[in-house]
């Protein structure tokens, strides 16, 4: 069964921390994505990836960083978790021109 | 746990009849369409997409309508079961661009 792993489902981080947010497929996508769910605010994108090392910013990149070292993983990073960054973060592969499959997510909550 | 569907619009829906659940989208270059399907705590499922070239594809229990001169997208399920309580996404992608746009999501509660 294809999937998309989401090395977390919930994390608890205290303000100022860094945090790391790892999701890995085995579908051989390559397009990664990042999004973060809110209530009201639908699915947003953070970061995205097309490509090894490649990486372009979505809608809401500000306080994130993202890292693909390989094809198959791709990091979101949190340098500096602020409270405003409580929220499901989900992570999606795709094959281009086709529909994305996500992760179960990871439900983050800075304190 | 927290709701994504807390500001949603909501069709609530008996078991048993079926269930229309449609979206609008904005881009005359899409071309490829797909529903999600997304329960409570849990991360969105494909459920059925289709393509610019079909105006209708059927799936188990659900069928996707696709109205280009509108521009408007539809999923229908069939005898809804509580178990087909979720959030409901579209979807809509152009060409051979990698990201999709997404609809806001549709709650669908099924009553007994």
């Amino acid at each position: 069964d294809v999937k998309v792993t989401q090395s977390s489902r919930y994390l608890v981080k205290r303000t100022g921390e860094k945090v790391f947010l790892e999701c890995v497929q085995d579908m051989d996508h390559e397009n990664m994505f990042w999004y973060r769910q809110d209530p009201g605010l639908g699915l947003r994108l953070i970061y995205f990836s097309y490509d090894v090392k490649m990486k372009e910013k979505g809608d809401i990149p500000e306080g994130y960083s993202v890292s693909r070292e390989k094809k198959e993983r791709f990091s979101l990073i949190l340098e500096s978790a602020s409270t405003n960054q409580t929220s499901m973060y989900l992570c999606a592969s795709s094959s281009t021109g086709y529909g994305y499959t996500f992760g179960s997510g990871t439900r983050l909550t800075v304190v | 746990g927290e709701s994504v569907g807390l500001h949603l619009p909501t069709l609530s829906v008996q078991e048993g009849d079926n269930s229309i659940i449609n979206c609008a989208y904005s881009n005359s270059a899409s071309d490829y369409f797909i529903w999600y399907k997304q329960e409570s705590g849990k991360g969105p499922q494909f459920i059925i997409d289709i393509r610019s070239n079909m105006d209708k594809r059927q799936g188990q229990r659900v069928t996707v309508l696709l109205n280009k001169t509108v521009k408007h997208l539809s999923l229908q399920i069939a005898a809804t079961q509580p178990g087909d309580s979720a959030v409901y996404f579209c979807a809509e992608g152009a060409g051979t661009a990698s990201k999709l746009t997404f609809g806001t999501g549709t709650r669908l509660q099924v009553t007994l």
